[in-house]
């Protein structure tokens, strides 16, 4: 399987602060890279897929990169509806695989 | 919008079978663009996929669970279940129902696909005697 390690395991920002996040695959993944946002009792939301590519409706201040075995989510300007947890999932071979999550608080 | 639903019972005797259904609303499950996903978290631990079906019935399950997993599909009813037989206390967790888009055959972007949206909101199922 492949292993997903994300970092920080969470973290203390404050509206307005750029935020990143990094993810790392045990192995090559080329892009096959998607992140998602989760706000407590809700359900996951979608908002980033093939490492890079916008979701339809994510605002623009969310973006991605990296390729191969090391990526990033960058918020380049939190707002109060973005503290959440975010995690990555590796969509390159099953059984698909997910980063443990950070939390921006 | 599309929108799923987990049901079941929130508390699952060791030994015995966690039964759960997803409902699928304002879309139709019987699609050849997408599967339908199981995902579990243990509290404080991250997400484990369990498994897929299509709307043909065909599945993929996780090779840690495969010897206990079943998952089904009822089109008829816009619905997709999981069974995971022999429960211990290791698969207590939140259980969430996804659908999960196929790479589309000619796609723009090489890497896009197999991603998990939308999400079921999760049911707890606690295995406890």
């Amino acid at each position: 399987d492949i292993q997903m390690t994300q970092s920080p395991s969470s973290l203390s920002a404050s509206v307005g602060d750029r935020v990143t996040i990094t993810c790392r695959a045990s192995q090559h993944i080329d892009s096959y890279l998607n992140w998602y946002q989760q706000k407590p009792g809700k359900a996951p939301e979608f908002l980033i897929y093939a490492a890079t590519s916008l979701q339809s409706g994510v605002p623009s201040r969310f973006s991605g990169s990296g390729s191969g075995t090391d990526f990033t989510l960058t918020i380049s300007s939190l707002q109060p509806e973005d503290f959440a947890t975010y995690f990555c999932q590796q969509s390159y071979s099953m059984p698909w695989t997910f980063g443990q999550g950070t939390k921006v608080e | 919008q599309l929108q799923l639903q987990e049901s079941g019972p929130g508390r699952v005797k060791p030994s015995e079978t966690l039964s759960l259904t997803c409902s699928v609303s304002g879309g139709s499950i019987d699609s050849r663009d997408y599967y339908w996903d199981w995902i579990r978290q243990p509290p404080g631990k991250g997400l484990e996929w369990i498994g897929s079906v299509y709307y043909s019935g065909n599945t993929y399950y996780n090779p840690s669970l495969r010897s206990r997993v079943s998952i089904t599909i009822e089109t008829s009813k816009n619905q997709f279940s999981l069974k995971l037989n022999s429960v211990t206390a290791a698969d207590t967790a939140v259980y969430s129902c996804a659908r999960r888009r196929l790479p589309a055959p000619k796609r723009v972007v090489v890497a896009a696909g197999n991603w998990f949206d939308p999400w079921g909101r999760g049911t707890l199922v606690i295995v406890s005697s």
